[in-house]
């Protein structure tokens, strides 16, 4: 069965420094991998989704992720956070349409 | 993607009492999901509303406790029965949007449940 391992349950960061998410999966095909958002009180919002192809994906709100099958891997990057970026992240791999999330991971962004 | 609206937001509800949850999707989508997410946990998926047939249950989840019904192919509800404190979750629904070769869950906002 997939699952997804995001090793770091909080984070925190200054504004404008460089953020990093990891995320490991577990899959025996080809992962269909996404990462949502989901800020305080607000449902989740798609930040950015690998299904084949470049493994560079871009997504919104400046955020990008790279796939990198030989780690098992999809982490999410941005290069400067802003205070709107505190939220909890979620990676999640599908499996016949069916989403199997991670714990998420907390970012917390400091003046 | 998809505008998803759920009612309630947010309810107070007494312990064995049942909430029904409504979720609504802009356009017609062939699948819809249930999710709940239990205080400081992800997300776990609850089921699959199937239009016109008997929703499809995960593991660990009854039709007894949460049935669910999918009269067309904007429209969900999710009951949550006989609710105990520990049915204190957030319960989000989804809708899988297909494009090219790309299919993606979106989500509604969620509906925040207290049971006292």
């Amino acid at each position: 069965a997939q699952s997804v391992t995001q090793p770091d349950i909080h984070i925190t960061v200054s504004e404008g420094a460089s953020l990093e998410l990891r995320c490991n999966y577990s899959y025996g095909a080809t992962p269909y991998l996404f990462w949502y958002v989901q800020s305080p009180g607000q449902g989740l919002q798609l930040l950015l989704k690998y299904f084949s192809g470049d493994t560079l994906v871009q997504g919104i709100k400046g955020f990008e992720a790279e796939f990198k099958r030989s780690q098992s891997s999809f982490n999410l990057r941005k290069p400067s956070v802003h205070w709107s970026d505190a939220a909890e992240y979620f990676c999640a791999v599908a499996d016949d349409y069916k989403l199997s999330f991670g714990a998420g991971t907390t970012v917390t962004v400091r003046a | 993607s998809a505008v998803i609206s759920q009612k309630p937001s947010r309810d107070i509800c007494q312990r064995g009492t049942s909430l029904t949850i409504q979720c609504q999707v802009d356009s017609q989508v062939t699948m819809m999901f249930w999710y709940r997410q239990q205080p400081g946990q992800s997300l776990t998926l609850i089921a699959t509303a199937n239009q016109g047939s008997e929703a499809t249950y995960e593991s660990g989840f009854v039709i007894d406790k949460f049935p669910i019904s999918r009269p067309n192919l904007t429209f969900s509800t999710l009951t949550v029965s006989n609710m105990s404190p520990e049915d204190s979750s957030i319960y989000l629904c989804s809708v899988l949007l297909a494009g090219g070769a790309t299919d993606t869950q979106y989500f509604g906002p969620g509906t925040r449940l207290t049971v006292l």
